[in-house]
């Protein structure tokens, strides 16, 4: 079965600092990862996926996520964090080799940035 | 991107009453929606998934009974919680997306369940 986890509950950066949010994921075909970012109660708002070719990819608002096949990565960054940044991050994969129809969520990481 | 709608965004029910919430794809056909539920602070549970003119496959322990879903055309589709009870308030998120390849899902905004 596909999984995401994501380590961290909650993230805190100041701001102007580079960020991270961390996604690890398991999938028996290839994965198709998503980033997404939800502020309060709102839906999810898509930043960016990674399908295939060049494993870093730019996103939304200054994002980007690096593709690793090795270690089953996808890490979220940022290179100067916002406060405005500071909402619930979802990472997501398909998993293609099962002609994935599903979503598959992690537990979501709570990024806060402070002045 | 695409833009799904969500409607209503807030509902205040009765116990025992039925709730009906829409999806809409404003801009796309979504040969496939999916429902989300969410509990605070907690990711998103998958409920069921539909396809347009088809039935909903529901996920292991939503029980299909309570929570209709209807997908009748290529745009919209329909939550009913029905007989609604305190536990089932929450926040229901549903996505749409269009057909085939890797095409990313897009959410609603949500609706902000709450049974008294």
């Amino acid at each position: 079965a596909q999984s995401v986890a994501q380590p961290e509950d909650q993230v805190n950066v100041a701001e102007g600092n580079p960020l991270t949010v961390k996604c690890t994921y398991s999938v028996s075909g290839n994965p198709y990862l998503f980033w997404y970012v939800q502020y309060p109660n709102r839906g999810l708002q898509f930043l960016l996926k990674y399908i295939t070719g060049d494993n870093l990819v730019k996103g939304s608002y200054g994002f980007e996520a690096e593709f690793n096949k090795s270690q089953t990565s996808f890490h979220l960054k940022k290179p100067s964090a916002l406060v405005s940044d500071s909402a619930l991050y979802f990472c997501a994969v398909r998993d293609m080799g099962r002609g994935g129809n599903k979503l598959t969520f992690g537990t979501g990481t709570q990024l806060k940035v402070e002045l | 991107g695409a833009v799904v709608s969500q409607h209503p965004s807030r509902v205040i029910c009765k116990s025992g009453t039925s709730v009906k919430i829409e999806c809409r794809s404003l801009d796309f056909q979504a040969t496939t929606m999916f429902w989300y539920r969410q509990f605070p602070k907690k990711s998103l549970m998958l409920m069921a998934t539909s396809n347009e003119g088809s039935k909903a496959t529901y996920e292991q322990g939503v029980e299909k009974d309570k929570f209709l879903i209807n997908h009748a055309s290529l745009t919209l589709s329909t939550l009913t919680v029905t007989s609604a009870h305190p536990e089932d308030s929450s926040f229901y998120i549903c996505s749409a997306r269009s057909s085939g390849g890797a095409n990313e899902q897009f959410f609603g905004p949500g609706t902000r369940l709450t049974v008294l």
